[in-house]
């Protein structure tokens, strides 16, 4: 069973500040990742897909990198209504969704 | 616009039984890959079920043999029976719609509906 490991598990920063999540798997099962966004008392919502590409409405200050077993993603310049849990994400073979436990982002 | 609503939670017995229902409108479930996602209070996210354009579902140990998800084409909506229900499967259930774009992503997601197992 694939475990993806997010860190730090909470991030206490400053508006404009950049902000650099990690996500690390424990074994390569996929080229990709994808990156989610909870605001409080909200439903998860896609941020990244495919390690880099941007969903839909997505401000350019959210970017994705990564390759293998190790995956970052960075918001440039901190806004206050960055304030949320930012979950990480793959395909695996069993079970088929993997979901990383989340990195608190604190402003 | 893609629309995914919830219903069904509430509070229900240990050893008690609930369906959610997810009604999807901008996408036919049956052409799209569907899943259901929960997340205990606090706690990140677990998907429970997912059901393939294809037909053919999937589940996690913690609740194979105890969820069956399904969809029906004619009311386009996904199904979860949750039979002998514990008090760990306590949680938010939200609803997903997943995607290949290169790699599975979940693209559209329900308001979320909240399941309590208590006496």
């Amino acid at each position: 069973e694939i475990v993806l490991t997010q860190s730090p598990a909470t991030l206490s920063l400053s508006p404009g500040e950049r902000a650099t999540l990690s996500c690390r798997a424990s074994q390569t099962v996929s080229r990709y990742l994808a990156w989610y966004q909870q605001k409080p008392g909200q439903a998860p919502r896609l941020l990244i897909y495919d390690t880099s590409n941007r969903a839909t409405g997505i401000p350019a200050r959210f970017s994705g990198s990564g390759s293998g077993t190790d995956f970052t993603l960075t918001i440039s310049s901190l806004e206050p209504d960055d304030i949320a849990v930012y979950y990480c994400q793959q395909r695996t073979n069993w079970p088929p969704i993997t979901f990383g436990q989340g990195t608190r982002l604190e402003i | 616009e893609v629309q995914l609503v919830e219903s069904g939670g509430g509070l229900v017995q240990p050893g008690g039984s609930l369906r959610l229902s997810c009604a999807a409108s901008g996408i036919s479930v049956t052409s799209n890959f569907m899943s259901w996602v929960r997340q205990a209070a606090g706690k990140g996210l677990e998907a429970v079920a997912v059901i393939y354009a294809g037909g053919s579902a999937s589940y996690p140990d913690s609740v194979r043999g105890r969820f069956t998800i399904s969809r029906d084409d004619s009311k386009n909506t996904v199904y979860l029976q949750m039979n002998s229900l514990r008090a760990d499967d306590t949680a938010v259930y939200y609803c997903a719609r997943g995607v290949f774009f290169g790699e599975l992503s979940l693209d559209h997601w329900g308001q979320g509906t909240l399941v309590t197992v208590s006496s």
